[in-house]
């Protein structure tokens, strides 16, 4: 089976702080992927990065960070110096080779003025 | 080249009746999805095909069925509907795992589907 957990569930935070989203993730595959996506109040789903599980760079864009750890089997996405426009739901998922797929609940980040 | 399109984005239905939801991409993807979104919560897998002609169980199947008859459509059939199907339901599709480097995942814009 295979699970995927977004523990926090809502996170506040100013405008320019510094805010991580943890993910943890469960499965027996050796190959699986990973990703985030973002989910503002619009509604449609925005895919921000892909990982997969033979390469454990971290890897920035701009104001985003992922953190890919195997060891710990987290894969956490850091924003720096929020902007209020970053404020949405965001979701981790893990899809395997047999292409079924799981997303955590995800975490509402509200970023405030 | 559209992505992924849902079909409809709202409906409203009335407990028992039937409907048939509508997902098409035009990216000659192998992979395809169904999800539903209840309110505060993720996305939850209904069912998926990994190519066309198949079709397999996700997480929440019961109540649902789904056929893959051409590679391009996915349809999600709710026979008879009820108040607990009442959800934003997600498709996606994706390429097969050789191509999956070069792409990401698509997801259509979602429908809105309300039962009374």
């Amino acid at each position: 089976a295979q699970k995927v957990t977004q523990a926090q569930t809502e996170i506040s935070v100013v405008e320019k702080e510094d805010v991580t989203l943890d993910c943890v993730y469960e499965t027996r595959d050796t190959t699986y992927y990973l990703f985030w996506y973002k989910q503002p109040p619009s509604g449609e789903l925005v895919f921000l990065i892909r990982r997969n599980s033979f390469d454990e760079q971290n890897e920035i864009s701009g104001r985003y960070s992922w953190n890919f750890q195997k060891s710990t089997s987290s894969f956490n996405f850091t924003i720096t110096a929020s902007q209020v426009v970053d404020s949405a739901v965001y979701f981790c998922a893990l899809w395997v080779r047999a292409g079924k797929s799981t997303f955590g609940d995800g975490t509402t980040l509200t970023v405030k003025p | 080249n559209a992505g992924v399109t849902q079909t409809p984005k709202f409906r409203v239905l009335k407990t028992g009746q039937s409907m048939t939801l509508l997902c098409a991409q035009d990216m000659n993807h192998e992979y395809m999805y169904w999800y539903r979104q209840d309110p505060g919560m993720g996305l939850r897998l209904i069912h998926y095909s990994v190519g066309e002609g198949t079709t397999a169980k996700g997480e929440v199947p019961d109540g649902y069925n789904v056929s893959r008859l051409k590679k391009q459509n996915f349809l999600l059939g709710l026979e008879s509907a009820a108040p607990s199907q009442t959800s934003v339901y997600f498709c996606a599709s994706r390429p097969g795992l050789s191509k999956l480097a070069g792409g990401s995942q698509f997801f259509g814009p979602g429908t809105r589907l309300t039962v009374l």
